[in-house]
């Protein structure tokens, strides 16, 4: 079974810019969730999606969006890039969404973004 | 506001010896309860969890022992091994899953 995919693996862009990042879950998972991890401050939570609904948001500003497809799949966009941005993103995958079945996430490699 | 606190951001074990690596919460309504380790360049895996009408859940070498009263957890690694070597976050969910900052084990062969 194919684990979670995020692409592209590292990816470095300039302020000002937005990006996109995009994660594939696992077959037949529904629910995405995108967190950002910098030293220091774990894994902060961005947003969930299940169905193509966004269920949950973190404390994030609206410079970050996201987007689910009917395959599940998803897609997370950054615009005006901040030198703060830089970090990994990291997506997980489950079949429940989170806080309704007590199943573990399963996490892609995530996405390595420098901004310059 | 940080929910799950992991206040050791590092520890170094000798091997074979126990590592104890622990993680205190601050909302009594967190019903569930996960370990993950996460290797440089890799996402977090899942290790083991704990539901709070337990206190303690067995997986090996792992063990994950809940204590409420005093809002709790700790995972205990024994023997430690060096590929043990990784970043371990706790997690706890309630409406949604809240991750701790992490610590870094590194066991000393």
């Amino acid at each position: 079974k194919a684990g979670v995919t995020q692409t592209p693996r590292y990816l470095i862009k300039t302020r000002g810019q937005q990006v996109t990042l995009s994660c594939s879950p696992i077959s037949g998972h529904r629910s995405v969730s995108w967190y950002q991890q910098t030293p220091g401050q774990g894994l902060q939570f961005l947003f969930e999606y299940f169905s193509e609904t966004q269920r949950n948001k973190g404390n994030f500003p609206g410079r970050f969006s996201g987007r689910q497809f009917s395959n599940s799949r998803s897609e997370m966009n950054v615009s005006t890039l901040e030198l703060g941005d830089s970090a990994l993103y990291l997506c997980a995958s489950s079949l429940a969404p989170q806080g309704v079945s007590n199943q573990p996430q399963h996490f892609g490699d995530g996405t390595r973004l420098s901004i310059l | 506001d940080q929910q799950v606190k992991q206040n050791s951001p590092s520890l170094s074990v000798q091997e074979g010896r126990i590592s104890i690596l622990n993680c205190d919460y601050t909302n009594s309504m967190f019903d569930y309860f996960l370990w993950y380790k996460k290797y440089p360049a890799e996402g977090p895996t899942f290790l083991i969890s704990i539901s709070s009408i337990k206190d303690k859940n067995e997986d090996g070498r792992f063990t994950v022992f809940l204590n409420k009263s005093a809002k709790h957890l700790s995972l205990h690694i024994v023997p430690s091994q060096p590929g043990d070597s990784a970043v371990y976050f706790c997690a706890a969910s309630g409406n949604q899953f809240y991750f701790g900052t992490g610590t870094s084990l590194t066991v000393i062969p």
